[in-house]
């Protein structure tokens, strides 16, 4: 049972143009979201993350979006840069420590940028 | 600053073979640490955590196991391999373990089972 889906394996955008990465959850005690970006034989690296208390955290090109009530979270990269071509992980996990620090990945989103 | 390390980086051994692959942190203590396996169309699925040095919590039954003999070094073995413990491993690590804490991933080892 998939509690943190990425629904599209891959997505293609032209240099220039936004890329918006889509996220669903199902697991309502999820407060805290992140986003990693992974290289090919890389680790993947930490993006950007945002808490239930907010619904946008911007940093540079980079923007996230929450929408609690339809559990779904969006990135969105703009201006898209050929660097920015990786695979991106969405995670959840619930605030405070406990079990609460698990980390739920998606299966993550392939982004080329295009030149 | 910190800086983790994983070895080898990509590994090929027959089923039934013993594994151990080895993660270490640099530039922090007592770091919460972290074993992941990304399987083909899969996302990442955590394997084991530790808290400490000989604390170890397993989060999905398997033929695998891990240990933690020293504060920054965190240890994944298996006696005998199977096909399906093929995968991309990523060891991770994290200052707190609270659900905000960013955790922080090493290179990974992309292990193939023939």
């Amino acid at each position: 049972d998939q509690q943190v889906k990425q629904n599209s394996p891959s997505l293609s955008v032209q240099e220039g143009r936004i890329s918006i990465l889509n996220c669903d959850y199902t697991n309502s005690m999820f407060d805290y979201f992140l986003w990693y970006k992974k290289y090919p034989a890389e680790g993947p690296t930490f993006l950007i993350s945002i808490s239930s208390i907010k619904d946008k955290n911007e940093d540079g090109r980079f923007t996230v979006f929450l929408n609690k009530s339809a559990k779904h979270l969006s990135l969105h990269i703009v201006p898209s840069q050929p660097g920015d071509s990786a695979v991106y992980f969405c995670a959840a996990s619930g605030m405070g420590g406990g079990s609460n620090y698990k980390l739920t990945f998606g299966k993550g989103t392939l982004l080329t940028v295009n030149p | 600053s910190q800086t983790i390390h994983q070895w080898p980086a990509t590994l090929v051994q027959p089923v039934g073979s013993p594994l151990s692959l080895e993660c270490t942190v640099e530039g922090t203590s007592n770091p919460n640490l972290y074993w992941y396996r990304q399987a083909a169309g899969r996302g990442l699925q955590l394997l084991f955590y530790s808290v400490g040095i000989g604390q170890i919590s397993s989060e999905v039954p398997q033929n695998l196991s891990a240990s933690r003999p020293q504060d920054r070094q965190f240890i994944l073995s298996s006696k005998k391999l199977l096909l399906s413990d093929s995968g991309f491993y990523l060891c991770a690590w994290s200052e707190g373990l609270a659900g905000e804490d960013t955790q922080y991933f090493g290179p990974g080892t992309r292990l193939t089972v023939l």
